[in-house]
Parts: structure tokens; sequence; C-alpha cells
């Protein structure tokens, strides 16, 4: 159980364009679901936290207009990356909590987004 | 703020034991996370503490000292699969579902 499923699994697209990644848990119902953004190298660095049925909270230094995210369903979330550049390329990874204790995250599998 | 460390990289030896060492201090507490992540792939979840002491899990076991801001993961009988990196994650508030990670511990197990 508590698998969640990420699409595209990696995209190319020209800079200028949008961008959307879908999030879903597959055998369970994820009041809360989390985007992370990961450079090489780097740790995992929360952009947002989606809230079903209401707006997503945004982390310091994160363009809510640039990254929106809508979260419309107990079991889907959607990040679409606006107006993309060749800074957004990276590594974006969603989480579902099961909302049960201990309230671990489980991890999509990733979208490389690489932006022209 | 929130400022969390752990070593780089470490390297061990096939069959061996090793430990994951994570210092921690955070505004409020509310649990820690461990998770491996193997390269280019997502997270997944080893262990959660949030009581102090160890927790044991076959071949992974993992430790908390909440005064100390201190807690380690330990990994036994080393297998060249456990070549990752390992996240140390501290949960703040009550209530809230919210990680934040560590730069993590990059491991390379060689025979």
């Amino acid at each position: 159980g508590a698998v969640v499923s990420q699409h595209p699994s990696w995209v190319i697209c020209k800079s200028g364009t949008s961008v959307k990644i879908e999030c879903r848990s597959l055998d369970f119902q994820a009041t809360t679901m989390f985007w992370y953004r990961q450079f090489p190298k780097q740790s995992l660095m929360l952009m947002a936290t989606s809230n079903e049925g209401s707006k997503a909270t945004y982390e310091q230094g994160v363009e809510k207009d640039k990254f929106l995210i809508n979260h419309a369903s107990l079991t889907l979330s959607t990040l679409t990356v606006t107006s993309a550049h060749p800074e957004d390329s990276s590594f974006y990874i969603c989480s579902a909590s099961s909302g049960r204790p201990p309230y671990e995250q489980f991890f999509g599998p990733g979208t490389r987004l690489t932006v022209l | 703020g929130q400022n969390i460390d752990q070593p780089t990289e470490m390297t061990a030896t096939e069959g061996a034991i090793v430990q994951i060492n994570c210092t921690y201090q955070t505004s409020g507490f509310n649990g820690l996370f461990w998770y491996q992540q193997h390269a280019g792939e997502a997270p997944t979840f080893l262990s959660y503490n949030v009581l102090d002491g160890l927790e044991e899990k076959g071949r992974f076991s993992s430790f908390l000292s909440r005064s100390k801001g201190y807690s380690y993961l330990l990994l036994k009988e080393l297998q060249m699969k456990d070549s990752a990196s390992y996240l140390c994650a501290p949960r703040t508030g009550a209530g809230s579902y919210q990680l934040t990670f560590g730069k993590g511990t990059k491991l390379s197990v060689i025979p």
C-alpha cells in the first residue's frame, strides 16, 4: 500500500512554455500533499504544502504565481510550472501524507524537468 | 530557523556496520524520520523516532536523543544495494506533517 505516482517522469520543454506535473495517491486518500524541488547533490527543498479543497501554502521564496498548485481531490494534486525558464530545470518530487500516525510521507518517483 | 547537519559522504565495506549521525536544531519538534534515496529516485521511508531511544527494524536501527538534538541511523550487514543517500528529516510543529530534510549523507558500500 501507500503508493504515490507522478506523471510525467521526465519532460523537456522550451523556455516560456508551461508544464503540468500530476501527483496521485493510488491506494489511499491524501488530505495533504507536498511538492519538493531537488537540484543535483542538494537536499529536498519544500516548495509548498497542498491541502485538498484549499489554497496551497507556499514556502518563503517560492513564487505562487509561477508554481501553480491545485489539489482538486483526495488523490490528485497538480503542479504547473508557468513560463518555465532554464533555471527551473530540476527534479520535482511530490509526496503524500497518509494522515495516520506516524504521518510519514510517501514519495512519488519524481519528475525531471529540463527547460531549453 | 531549522538547521540539520549530517556528514556529506561516507564509505564502508560490504558486510560491515556503519553509523550515520544527524544533529538538528529546529523550532519545535515532533519526531524524526530517516529516508533512503538512490540516485535519480525518490526517497523511501526507513524509520521514525519520536521518543528517546533505539528503534530496530531488521538491518536498520535508528536512535534519538531529543535533549541533545541528535539522531543516528545504524546499518548492519551492509550490502552493495545500500549505496545511497540517507536523509535525516525532523518534523516540526504539533499537528504538522511538514518535514525539513538535511542535505543527506551519501554512503558508498565497497566490496
